[in-house]
This record gives structure tokens, C-alpha cells and sequence, in this order.
């Protein structure tokens, strides 16, 4: 089972709301990640959990707050985005530290629109 | 830095074409992935190579790892219109964690 889920597949909100996004996977995989994609663009990295701790923030905004609640959960927290934040947002997970290829897999994405 | 350069960007065929997309660098990747992605969903690995010269075949895909493993490329047989969609190269970075992205190529295959 190579499967990554993530819920919402959609999600529209407006500059003042608070959502979440979710991802989980059970493949024993101890490092996750999140993605933004914007149209026609390959995905750029926000940030690395390895063995649930945070181990890379590629200097994303404060109102992206990410959770890693347990090895199999990331939790990606939205707060008074603005319209610019609208992309496809991937969750992907690897083996991890010391795996002789570190290969990502990634899940179907949430598409996010913020208005 | 490393770069992972794409070629062609974009790529329109006729159904049952034969293409060849090319992923080079100046650096070398201790493993380099191939990804499909289709429109608004998420990429789907297709293959990881690893070792230099590699050939790895998935029905008519066929994939190649350079021998200094500073190159790869994917060569489509008989292309089909389910082929159609974003290729992305990818690989390792030294950088641990940090995946190195090509820009992609978007092949659309004509009925």
C-alpha cells in the first residue's frame, strides 16, 4: 500500500476564516512533508516533519502553521490567508532518515481557493 | 545549487507517436524519481532509478538512468491519449529531505 490521503479535496475560504488540512498515511513512514502548487508549476517544498519533528520550514508565512500529531497525521493550519495562498496543496511522505532512496509519495492534493 | 533542467516543456503528439523526455544536470543524484500528474490531482510516482545505466521498463515506458547519474530520460512507445498529462522529474537533493523538482513536461496526446 503505497496510498497517502488527504481531505478536503476542496476548500473555499475567505481571508478571516481558520481551517485545516489534512493528511495521513500508513506505511510507516517517518517523514512527512507539505507542498504548494501553483498552475503549471512543479511543487514547491513548505515544510519537513522526521520522526514528528519539524526539520525544515522553507520560510513560510505564519498564517501556514503545520501539526504533526502523531507518525501517521499532518495537519496543515490556515489562518487569514490571502488570495495569493489559492493552489493545490500536496502532502507527500518517505521512508525517511537513512533509507537508501528517499523516495516521496504524494497524496491527491486539496485544491484551496481564498476569496 | 542543483538543477534539475526538462526537456521539452510541452509536447503535443498524435496517438501511437513515439517521444522521449530528457531530465540533465551538472550534479549527481544519488536517485532520481519519475512522476505523472494529471490536473488538479496529485503526482503519481512512476519510477526510482538509482543506479548508473539503469533501465527500468513499465509496458511502454521505458526509463534510463545515465551512467554518471547526472541524466535521465523517459521514452514513450505507441503514446495514447491516457498518456497525456505533467511529467516531472525529481531527485535526491544533499540538502537531506529537500527534493530536487525539474519544471516538467506536459505532453498532450491527440485521438
Amino acid at each position: 500500500d503505497t496510498e497517502v490521503t488527504q481531505t478536503p479535496k476542496h476548500l473555499v475560504m475567505g481571508m478571516t476564516n481558520k481551517k485545516s488540512l489534512k493528511c495521513e498515511q500508513h506505511m510507516g513512514h517517518r517523514a512527512m512533508y507539505w507542498y504548494k502548487q501553483k498552475a503549471k508549476k512543479p511543487p514547491e517544498l513548505m515544510f519537513v516533519y522526521s520522526y514528528e519533528k519539524l526539520s525544515i520550514n522553507e520560510s513560510v508565512p505564519s498564517r501556514f502553521s503545520p501539526e504533526c500529531p502523531n507518525s501517521s497525521l499532518l495537519n496543515l493550519h490556515l489562518h487569514a490567508l490571502q488570495p495569493e495562498d489559492s493552489a493545490l496543496y500536496l502532502c507527500a511522505s518517505s521512508q525517511g532518515r537513512g533509507a537508501l532512496t528517499d523516495t516521496q509519495y504524494f497524496g491527491p492534493g486539496t485544491r484551496l481557493t481564498v476569496l | 545549487t542543483q538543477l534539475l533542467e526538462q526537456s521539452p516543456q510541452f509536447l503535443s503528439i498524435q496517438e501511437g507517436e513515439n517521444l522521449t523526455v530528457y531530465c540533465n544536470s551538472s550534479s549527481v543524484f544519488s536517485s532520481l524519481q519519475w512522476y505523472r500528474q494529471e490536473p488538479g490531482e496529485g503526482p503519481v510516482l512512476l519510477v526510482t532509478v538509482v543506479t548508473g545505466g539503469e533501465v527500468k521498463k513499465l509496458k511502454r515506458l521505458t526509463f534510463q538512468f545515465g551512467d554518471a547519474r547526472k541524466d535521465s530520460s523517459l521514452h514513450i512507445t505507441a503514446a495514447q491519449p491516457g498518456d497525456t498529462g505533467l511529467y516531472l522529474c525529481a531527485g535526491d537533493s544533499r540538502e537531506g529531505f529537500k527534493t530536487i523538482f525539474g519544471a516538467g513536461t506536459r505532453l498532450f496526446v491527440k485521438a
